[in-house]
């Protein structure tokens, strides 16, 4: 059974930086494709990264520059690397697996990040 | 970009009910749409793709139609555990994706 569980996520004032991580079972990250969602309080949900391919990364224009998306094979966990952060990255951050033409297919739950000072 | 709207944006409806949701795109994208129901504090759940494709697992009642810039989704017979928001995403631009604002259906 797929499983994805984020973490990382939490209250950082304007500026800072955080890493949240992805930990996957039941297939391997490093032979799918995967993306992060996020959810904005009372907004919709809103694509944000996706790696596909060996190395292939894509951003949305909010976050081009300031956010990396990554995996690491040996831990089987994907992770976005979020830095320069700002109120309007406040949001639940979901990740989950794609399909090789662009389909969320399985998801986490989320974690939650907050930016105030 | 393409933009999706969603129409309308909230819904309400009784159980028994039939629902349709609507998402309309900016410009073509073909049948390269997705459907999606999400929960408060849960994962989002892949309903349709393709336009039309029920995922697996998802029941009959949900149903899919539509191309190129108008779509809609159906649940012919609301359950209680179907009041949720649903949205659509188009794939068109992968690996780029949109997501339209959402339609909640709430319970009447």
């Amino acid at each position: 059974e797929v499983q994805l569980v984020e973490s990382g996520g939490g209250l950082i004032q304007p500026g800072g930086s955080l890493r949240l991580s992805c930990a996957a079972s039941g297939f391997t990250v490093s032979s799918h494709y995967m993306t992060w969602v996020r959810q904005a309080p009372g907004k919709g949900l809103e694509w944000v990264s996706a790696i596909y391919s060996a190395t292939r990364t894509s951003y949305s224009d909010s976050v081009k520059g300031r956010f990396t998306i990554s995996r690491d094979h040996s831990k089987n966990t994907l992770y976005l690397q979020m830095n320069n952060l700002t109120a309007e990255d406040t949001a639940g951050y979901h990740c989950a697996t794609l399909t090789a033409t662009g389909v969320g297919d399985s998801w986490g739950q989320g974690t939650l990040v907050i930016v105030s000072s | 970009e393409i933009v999706l709207t969603q129409s309308p944006v909230t819904l309400s409806l009784s159980p028994g009910e039939r629902a349709t949701l609507s998402c309309r795109a900016s410009q073509s994208v073909s049948n390269s749409l997705a459907w999606y129901q999400h929960k408060p504090g849960q994962a989002p759940r892949l309903l349709i793709y393709d336009a039309s494709n029920r995922a697996t697992g998802i029941p009959a009642r949900f149903s899919g139609s539509g191309s190129g810039t108008d779509f809609t989704l159906t649940i012919s017979s609301l359950e209680p555990e179907d009041f949720a928001v649903y949205y659509c995403q188009q794939r068109n631009t992968w690996p780029r994706l949109t997501f339209g604002g959402g339609t909640k259906v709430e319970i009447k």
